[in-house]
């Protein structure tokens, strides 16, 4: 069975910093992997996702996430944040193309 | 395109009630999945179908909890005798077949109904 590891529960940044939220995955075959985000009062959205092809995918919003096959690691990037960047993200793998397993999420914070 | 829609939004009720919870998934979708979420924690896998079947159901819902697609579109989940502990966001979420026929597990998700059980 699969699962999913983030392994920071919060992150405070200040706006226009850097932020790496990171994700750790298990599975015993190949994956697909995705990135949601939940704003406050909101559904899931989806941010990005992993698929097959180049590692490194962009998604809305000026994130992108790098699939590590070695590390089994997925980690979620973003080079400039903003207040509105102000959520919870969320990893999930997909293996066999089942179901999603999601991890217990990453809240992140900016601050001014 | 509408959408993942859910309905009711929210539910009030009291222990031992009854509630039944309704989810439209996007039409072209084939597979439709209920999820459930609690306060802090990501959204836990309950069952999916595929068409019409029930192909997996979770070994964490018990037999207060059913779920039915009878003609392959939408959806019920129904909690027989809720407890508090049923409280939570219940998530409806659709995903659709790619171009070459897979499924990549991708999902578009509802607003969600969120159930309060007193």
């Amino acid at each position: 069975a699969q699962s999913v590891t983030q392994l920071d529960s919060q992150v405070p940044v200040f706006e226009e910093a850097p932020v790496e939220l990171r994700c750790n995955y298990s599975s015993s075959v190949s994956v697909y992997l995705f990135w949601y985000v939940q704003y406050p009062n909101q559904g899931l959205q989806l941010l990005l996702k992993y698929l097959s092809g180049s590692t490194l995918v962009k998604g809305i919003n000026g994130f992108e996430a790098e699939f590590n096959k070695s590390q089994t690691s997925f980690h979620l990037r973003k080079p400039s944040v903003h207040i509105s960047d102000t959520a919870e993200y969320f990893c999930a793998v997909s293996a066999g193309a089942q179901k999603l397993v999601f991890g217990q999420g990453t809240r992140l914070t900016i601050n001014p | 395109d509408t959408g993942v829609s859910q309905n009711p939004r929210h539910k009030i009720t009291k222990r031992g009630q009854n509630v039944t919870f309704r989810c439209d998934p996007i039409s072209e979708h084939n597979r439709l999945y209920w999820y459930r979420q609690t306060l802090g924690q990501g959204p836990e896998f309950l069952t999916y179908f595929q068409n019409e079947a029930q192909l997996e159901k979770s070994r964490l819902l018990s037999d207060r909890f059913s779920a039915e697609r009878p003609k392959g579109s939408f959806s019920t989940l129904e909690i027989q005798r809720t407890e508090q502990g049923d409280s939570a966001m219940y998530l409806c979420a659709s995903s659709p077949k790619t171009s070459g026929g897979l499924n990549t597990g991708e999902l578009f998700f509802g607003e969600g109904s969120r159930l309060t059980v007193l």
